[in-house]
């Protein structure tokens, strides 16, 4: 299995709601990430866990609250967003994050996530 | 943190072999130079990694000269389903740098 799930595919939501975006992988990988994704540009870096421990927070803005409950599991937790929120969330996981820089991502589909 | 420069876009008729360059002159020592594809609406999909000279797989073939400061990525004979944008990543572990940062990526569209 080296497919990264997540879930849902598509999200709309108005700006007091409370959302999750899930995200699941079954490789044994222990470094997992989250990345938000504007129409025509690059993905751009939100989160690194390693080994279920927090590693990397890129200055994210704290209505995003990511949650890793077990090594095969990552949640990105969303409350009161902005529509300039509104983006592709992409997760991301690979074997390991350690100071190597042969690191292989593996991506999921991704959430389209619209606010409103 | 090694920054990377590729072209914005490129365009090839299906059957043409495409060659597209990532520049990385600050590339450091231990350095692998990793690529992706990403199709519209998907996560970017892992397609070659290498560290020098060349290195070829079912899908592409990377070729890094000597110096190491550019690599170019080389798909044989492209078709249609080869519309992607194409990411050259170079990670660089200094203290405070982030491990994999993606850079504005190649849009190729292959044409009939």
């Amino acid at each position: 299995d080296t497919e990264v799930t997540q879930t849902p595919k598509h999200l709309v939501m108005g700006m007091t709601n409370k959302k999750s975006l899930k995200c699941e992988q079954h490789m044994g990988h222990r470094a997992m990430y989250w990345y938000k994704q504007k129409a025509k540009k690059p993905p751009e870096l939100m989160f690194v866990y390693s080994y279920e421990k927090l590693s990397i927070n890129e200055s994210v803005p704290s209505r995003f609250s990511p949650e890793c409950p077990n090594s095969s599991l990552l949640n990105l937790h969303l409350h009161a967003l902005q529509p300039e929120d509104s983006a592709l969330y992409l997760c991301a996981s690979s074997q390991v994050w350690s100071t190597a820089s042969n690191e292989k991502l593996f991506f999921g589909s991704g959430t389209q996530l619209s606010v409103l | 943190l090694a920054k990377t420069t590729q072209p914005i876009s490129m365009d090839s008729y299906e059957g043409q072999e495409v060659n597209i360059t990532c520049s990385h002159n600050n590339i450091a020592t231990n350095d692998y130079i990793t690529w992706y594809q990403q199709f519209p609406s998907q996560g970017p999909r892992f397609i070659i990694q290498g560290y020098k000279t060349k290195v070829t797989n079912e899908v592409a073939s990377l070729f890094i000269p000597a110096d190491r400061k550019s690599s170019t990525l080389s798909l044989p004979r492209v078709s249609l389903s080869d519309t992607a944008v194409y990411y050259c990543l170079v990670g660089t572990r200094n203290s405070g740098n982030t491990p994999l940062v993606f850079g504005k990526g190649t849009r190729l569209s292959v044409i009939a």
